[in-house]
Order: structure tokens, then sequence, then C-alpha cells
């Protein structure tokens, strides 16, 4: 199963709000779960990335919280502000696999 | 920062034409990759690059793609024969060793008409 499911499609929150978007993976083999942020026409850009082996990982007003016994992770973009307004696109790789599979994207707007 | 570059930005070609798609990796790096996010969808691994041979391929990955790593700088894709259904965005990415950060390029849109 490499499919990774990624919930909410689209999301609007106030500035200065939290913005939460969820993963769930079904493979086990995977150990490398990435964020990626993409603007209009242009390529994916990392975020952070979190191993299994942690549960959060936080940098800057960006956090990752991960369930390994629920196969799910997460973003927290805390303080939302209107330059985070882009495409979100939670990622998975590991067990062989050398290439990333992605989530379906979230396309997040934040109002001023 | 390093980054990695494509060319062309964005290419039109007809139909059943071949097309190559080019990119130059960050330098130090040793695993190379292509993607591909048809609009509004999401993006989509086609292959990985190791050592000079294709190390994996995804279902999308047909006899009409074949990549090469024609000297030490560049990574390329081609189609040998478009179909409509190629028009997309086309990312490269490298990465310094499997599963760890990787680093895409601006992207080459093709267009099939």
């Amino acid at each position: 199963q490499q499919q990774v499911k990624q919930s909410p499609q689209s999301l609007i929150v106030q500035k200065g709000g939290i913005s939460i978007i969820n993963c769930a993976y079904e493979n086990t083999a995977f150990d490398y779960f990435p964020w990626y942020q993409q603007f209009p026409g242009k390529g994916p850009a990392l975020l952070i990335a979190i191993r299994p082996d942690v549960s959060e990982k936080k940098e800057g007003r960006f956090t990752i919280s991960f369930n390994k016994s629920a196969k799910q992770f997460s973003l927290h973009i805390m303080d939302s502000q209107p330059g985070d307004s882009a495409t979100y696109f939670c990622a998975a790789s590991g067990g062989g696999a050398d290439g990333l599979t992605f989530g379906k994207g979230t396309h997040l707007i934040i109002q001023p | 920062e390093p980054e990695v570059t494509q060319t062309p930005s964005h290419q039109v070609t007809q139909m059943g034409q071949e097309v190559i798609l080019r990119c130059v990796p960050i330098s130090n790096h040793l695993y190379f990759y292509w993607y591909r996010q048809i609009l509004g969808q999401k993006v989509e691994f086609l292959v990985s690059f190791y050592n000079n041979e294709i190390s994996e391929k995804s279902e999308i990955f047909d006899d009409q793609f074949s990549v090469e790593r024609p000297d030490g700088s560049n990574f390329t894709l081609k189609i040998r024969s478009t179909k409509l259904e190629d028009s997309a965005m086309y990312f490269c990415a490298s990465t310094i060793k499997v599963n760890t950060e990787a680093f895409f390029g601006q992207g080459t849109r093709l267009t099939v008409v």
C-alpha cells in the first residue's frame, strides 16, 4: 500500500490562527515523512521532515506531530500569516522505495 | 544556496514528437529523480537514478520514457512519442542519499498539442 491520504483538500484560516493538515499512510516500511510547500508555478520546497523515532518536531512556526501506532502525521502552522498561503503536500518514503509518495495536497488560504 | 536547475521552463510540442527535458542536480548529490504533476493534482514519482542506472520506476514510467546522465552534470528525461496526456509539470529532484531531503527544481511545463 503506497498511498498517502491527506486532508483537508482546502483550508481557510484567519491570520494569527493555527493551520492543521493531516496525513495517514498504510505502508509500515515508510521511515521518512517530509512536508513540502508549493507556490503556483514553482517546485515543491521542503518545510520540515520527521522520522518515526520521534513523535514531534518543531522548526519555527512549523510543527510535525507523528503517531506511529495510528500511522498518522500532521503539520501545524502556528500564527499563520498571509505569506503561508500555498499548497502543502505531505509525503513519505522508505522500505526500499527511493522516491517520495505524495499526498494530494492541501490548498491553504490565510485571510488577513 | 545550491539549487536544482531545469531547462526549458516551458516546452510546447506536437503530439508524437520527442522531447528532452534537462536538469542539473546539485553537484554533490548522488540520487536523481523525475516527478510529474498534472495541473491541480498531486506530485507523482516517475523514476530514480543512481550510479548511472535506474534504481526504481513507477507504473507511469513506461517504454516511452527514458533517462540519461550524459555527462557529469546533466540529467535528462526523454519522452519518445508524446501524447496529450503527457502534458504536465515535470520536476527534477536530487538527494545526497536515499530518504533524505529532496531538493526540487522549478519544473518544466510540458504542453502537448
